[in-house]
This record gives structure tokens, C-alpha cells and sequence, in this order.
């Protein structure tokens, strides 16, 4: 039972540099989420999917698109990294059947120099 | 403004003991849910305790249990009989109307042999 699988784990870019971070969950979650997480901040929310075909803003959303590829697909694309998006991603999907829980990704540790 | 407030940023107990994290927020929502995640250095988020605002009663799962207080706004988190390995980040969160989870900064719970 993988639940969310996010790749990849690390990354490590170069200013201006491109890349996608991807996300896939197989637990037929119809809501999924991308989250940064700071140190000493709580989790903030840069995009969210309520359902297939929809996207919406979350908290943080500048310097960042993101594409529901299928029910099962949710990846967070970074155009053009800033030093500034050095930070760990969550991917999440939520569980309306069990009282909105959350489903969490292992993470993407990702640094812009 | 919906917030989150985690008030003790780190927190150290030894072995067996009993811990309390606190935890208040503010909405102006009837209806919501509150959870506790605990992140070890894993970095996995796993989901605690979950207790749904309408309900009266603490929510219990095994060592793990809650104190409710609706009318302040506060729900806190109490560890008994603590393990080495419930040395983890823990972030308390609630849903907003749009069932988007809003989370406080984290206290970091060190257990000490």
C-alpha cells in the first residue's frame, strides 16, 4: 500500500534553474496538496486540487505552477528557483471519508543556490 | 485572520514521564477539526490525534489524548508515559471553512533517556 509517493527526495538547483516535482497517491483521494515547510514555520500551502481538472491558490503560490495531470497525479513545477524557494515540499492528499485526515508525502529537501 | 498558536517552541521530559503541548487558535467556524501531527527526523508527517469540534468528548488513542476547550479555543496535546521515540516536532492544526488545514509553527519534544 504506497499511499503518496513524491520524488525526489533531495535536490539541490542553481538559481533560474527548472524543475518538477512530482506526486502521486493511489488511494483515490479526490483533494491534494503541495505544502512548504520552513524552519519555525508551520506547514504553508502554495497550491491546492480540490478535485480532477481543478487548481487553486493556496498561502504561497508565487514562483510556483502546478498541473492535475489525473485523479491520481498532482506535480508542482518551479520555472525559474530562487534561493528564496530553499525549503522542504509536502505533497498531501485529504480523506473526506475519515474525518479530513491528511496523507503526507516523505518530503523534498530542496536547495537553490 | 485564521492562526495557530504553538506557545512553547521546544520542550524536553525524561522517559515515562507525562508531557502537555498546548495549542489555542482563532476562527470564527462552528464546525471544524483539529489535529496533532508529530514529525520525527524522519521528516514524516503522521497524523496523532484527530477530534472533530462538535463533539464534547477528548479524543483517546492509547498514550496519546487531548483537552478540548472549545469556548477558549484551545486544545493541547498530553503524552503519558513517554517513549524515546515520541522525541518528535509536533504541529497542532484545525480546518478552515474550506476544510484547508491551518498549522502553528511546531514544539519540538525532546524525550530524554
Amino acid at each position: 500500500n504506497a499511499g503518496v509517493t513524491q520524488t525526489p527526495k533531495f535536490q539541490v538547483l542553481k538559481t533560474g534553474q527548472s524543475m518538477t516535482l512530482q506526486c502521486a497517491q493511489d488511494m483515490n483521494h479526490n483533494s491534494m496538496y503541495w505544502y512548504r515547510q520552513d524552519p519555525g514555520m508551520g506547514l504553508r500551502l502554495i497550491y491546492y486540487s480540490a478535485s480532477e481538472g481543478t487548481t487553486d491558490k493556496g498561502e504561497v503560490p508565487n514562483g510556483y505552477n502546478v498541473s492535475r495531470l489525473n485523479k491520481r497525479e498532482f506535480s508542482l513545477r518551479l520555472e525559474s528557483a530562487a534561493p528564496s524557494q530553499t525549503s522542504v515540499y509536502f505533497c498531501a492528499s485529504r480523506d473526506t471519508g475519515a474525518g479530513e485526515k491528511l496523507f503526507f508525502g516523505s518530503g523534498t529537501q530542496l536547495s537553490v543556490l | 485572520a485564521q492562526t495557530v498558536t504553538q506557545s512553547q517552541p521546544e520542550m524536553s521530559v525524561q522517559e515515562a514521564e507525562t508531557v502537555t503541548l498546548s495549542c489555542t487558535y482563532d476562527t470564527s467556524e462552528s464546525n471544524y477539526y483539529l489535529f496533532w501531527y508529530k514529525q520525527p527526523p524522519s521528516r514524516q508527517m503522521i497524523l496523532v490525534i484527530r477530534q472533530e469540534a462538535y463533539k464534547q468528548q477528548n479524543a483517546t488513542e492509547n498514550r496519546f489524548s487531548v483537552n478540548f476547550q472549545k469556548a477558549a479555543k484551545s486544545f493541547s496535546l498530553k503524552i503519558s508515559d513517554s517513549q524515546l521515540g515520541d522525541t518528535a516536532m509536533y504541529f497542532c492544526a484545525f480546518t478552515d471553512s474550506n476544510y484547508q488545514l491551518i498549522w502553528g509553527a511546531g514544539t519540538k519534544l525532546i524525550i530524554k533517556p
